[in-house]
């Protein structure tokens, strides 16, 4: 298994663009999550997922879109971006119903907006 | 609002002693906790959870401790090695399926 995987590693964008970070995972997990780092803080929710064609927010959903189209692939979508944005993203996957224990994180994507 | 947080966010400590990362959480309706460990460029790893009808739960060189009176959590590691050196965040959820809650995180570093 490839476990989560996260693609770009970075990226480097200019206010107003668009883009998509890409998230997958081969462990058929129903529950998926995207996270934002921030230097000197813990990570925060974006947006969840707990099965294909079910999404809602987190804490800090504003400025992101996701979609769940299938089992496997989680994307989180920057329709324009902006410097507030610039940040580390984690995407996570996991069964439902289960503990901490079977949560695994991707390797992160470092974004940063100019 | 509701926080989970650290007490340090530095750690030293020399190879081979103990050591203990404390975390404090406010939502009293949190019944699972866990423990994460972040190492540079990566992303964050189980190292240990606990649930609330537990006081202690050990791993291996890990042990967890609750304690809900004071809405307090810690994580002790035995015979830090350098291996250990790492950022370490503690989360928390209402239920183990719940969304978690972070922690700013403690930086564990470990002298040779």
């Amino acid at each position: 298994n490839a476990g989560v995987t996260q693609t770009p590693k970075f990226q480097v964008l200019k206010t107003g663009q668009s883009m998509t970070l890409q998230c997958a995972q081969d462990m058929n997990h129903e529950y998926m999550s995207w996270y934002r780092q921030d230097p000197g803080m813990g990570l925060r929710l974006i947006h969840y997922s707990v099965g294909a064609g079910i999404t809602d927010q987190g804490e800090v959903p504003n400025g992101y879109n996701v979609s769940r189209s299938t089992t496997e692939d989680f994307p989180l979508r920057l329709l324009s971006a902006a410097p507030s944005q610039t940040s580390v993203y984690f995407c996570a996957s996991s069964y439902l119903g289960s503990g901490g224990d079977t949560q695994y994180f991707g390797p992160g994507t470092r974004l940063t907006v100019l | 609002g509701e926080s989970v947080g650290l007490h340090l966010p530095t750690l030293s400590v020399q190879e081979g002693d103990n050591s203990i990362i404390n975390c404090a959480y406010s939502n009293s309706a949190s019944d699972y906790f866990i423990w994460y460990k972040q190492e540079s460029g990566k992303g964050p790893q189980f190292i240990i959870d606990i649930r609330s009808n537990m006081d202690k739960r050990q791993g291996q060189r890990v042990t967890v401790l609750l304690n809900k009176t004071v809405k307090h959590l810690s994580l002790q590691i035995a015979a830090t090695q350098p291996g250990d050196s790492a950022v370490y965040f503690c989360a928390e959820s209402r239920g183990s399926q719940g969304n978690l809650i972070f922690g700013k995180g403690t930086k564990l570093s470990v002298k040779p």
